[in-house]
């Protein structure tokens, strides 16, 4: 069974204050791990998706990366307006692009 | 990019009414499309989900059914609903295979409670 497990569930940071979420995961046979951006009272937006140990992918002030058994999403000086709950998924290789979530990291960001 | 309508934002329900949630897409033809449920402060729980018109697999035992009479509407029903029936379900959709990037695009939830 593929599992999903986020750390830390919450985070408080200050502006400017960089730091890194965690994702570990189980899969059988990684199809691509994906981060989401989750507002309150809203659908989940994509942000990443890697599909392989090394990779890594970058969008404004975040960076996301992959092992073989986690992934790392660095948030470098960040801002008030990248306050969110930062979700990560992974789909296995054959389940008709069914995505295992973890329960996700609340990330505010004090000015 | 693909565009999901789903609708109300915000429902509240009695115990033991029935419930139907309905859910469009626009873009592509043939997307795969996903039923999910999140409790409060918790992840994204499978519930259901369509690889074609008609073609419905469900991923947990529970008081919920679904169906896909059209390529691109998905609809979430029950004949009774439950106290934890209560939470935010998510509509979304994902390219068909072979189209693309494996991410999935979501509506934009509603809120289930019931009373």
């Amino acid at each position: 069974e593929d599992q999903v497990t986020q750390s830390p569930e919450a985070l408080r940071l200050q502006e400017g204050e960089s730091s890194s979420l965690n994702c570990s995961y189980t899969v059988s046979g990684l199809r691509g791990l994906f981060w989401y951006r989750q507002d309150p009272g809203k659908g989940p937006e994509f942000l990443f998706t890697l599909y392989s140990a090394g990779e890594e992918k970058e969008k404004e002030r975040l960076k996301a990366t992959l092992t073989k058994k986690e992934s790392f999403l660095h948030i470098t000086a960040p801002k008030p307006e990248d306050s969110a709950t930062y979700l990560c998924a992974v789909q296995a290789g054959t389940n008709a692009g069914k995505s295992t979530f973890g329960d996700g990291t609340t990330l505010t960001v004090k000015p | 990019s693909q565009t999901i309508h789903q609708w109300p934002a915000t429902l509240v329900q009695p115990v033991g009414s029935p419930l139907s949630l309905e859910c469009t897409v626009e873009g592509t033809s043939n997307p795969n499309l996903y039923w999910y449920r999140q409790a409060a402060g918790r992840g994204l729980q499978l519930l259901f989900y369509s690889v074609g018109i008609g073609q419905i697999s469900s991923e947990v035992p529970q008081n919920l059914s679904a169906s896909r009479p059209q390529d691109r509407q998905f609809i979430l029903s029950s004949k009774k609903l439950l106290l934890s029936d209560s939470g935010f379900y998510l509509c979304a959709c994902k390219l068909p295979p072979g189209q693309g990037n494996e991410k999935l695009f979501f509506g934009s939830g509603t809120q289930l409670s019931v009373l």
